[in-house]
């Protein structure tokens, strides 16, 4: 069964504070994706990487950036956390599947609130 | 860009009654989607994709290319149905997500 975790369910930072969310899977997929979950906008790519220190942008990467130094883990980083970026961050992973989309599983979530 | 739309934000139905959530995409080529849902308290997971043809938990999905639909039914629905639905479409190895339907069965 394919576990994907998350670092922390709630976070409550300051605005200007540095953020770091992580992810780690365990099932040595190749792609990690981090999107932001919000009412009436759905599910926004931010970031996903499809191999070690290889990343590409989503549709939102303005004010984030991401690390993925080791397969199973790929971090999401707020360099100067705004309060446009409170929100719920979901983690993926998935196999890398030339040619196709391959199911995504997904983490918990982390429930990131700046004030 | 690939867009996915769903026009509903929420979808009301009583229990027993067919539903059905709403998927309307634009792409160009032949297109790969899926239905995800989250429960209550739980991640959100993979319901069904279109080239399994497949029925899960009752639920089916007909990829309709003419009117570029892909819409979830259901005959008969039950209170456990109640969660969010995503519809997406793939984008090589990403998904494009619509804006989630709530769907709401009530007793």
């Amino acid at each position: 069964d394919v576990k994907v975790t998350q670092s922390s369910r709630y976070l409550v930072k300051r605005t200007g504070e540095k953020v770091f969310l992580e992810c780690v899977q365990d099932m040595d997929h190749e792609n990690m994706f981090w999107y932001r979950q919000d009412p009436g906008l759905g599910l926004r790519l931010i970031y996903f990487s499809y191999d070690v220190k290889m990343k590409e942008k989503g549709d939102i990467p303005e004010g984030y950036s991401v690390s993925r130094e080791k397969k199973e883990r790929f971090s999401l980083i707020l360099e100067s956390a705004s309060t446009n970026q409170t929100s719920m961050y979901l983690c993926a992973s998935s196999w890398g599947l030339a040619g196709g989309t391959d199911t995504q599983y997904f983490g918990p979530g982390t429930r990131l609130t700046v004030l | 860009a690939q867009r996915v739309t769903q026009p509903e934000k929420l979808l009301s139905v009583f229990k027993g009654a067919p539903v059905e959530l709403k998927c309307n995409y634009s792409y160009s080529g032949s297109p790969e989607l899926f239905w995800y849902v989250q429960y209550s308290r739980q991640r959100l997971q993979l319901l069904l994709r279109h080239i399994s043809r497949e029925s899960i938990k009752g639920f089916t999905a007909d990829l309709n290319k003419g009117e570029t639909s892909f819409h979830l039914k259901k005959p008969f629905a039950q209170e456990e149905d109640s969660a969010m639905y995503y519809c997406a479409l793939s984008e090589g190895n990403k998904l494009v997500f619509g804006a989630g339907t709530i769907l709401r069965v009530k007793s």
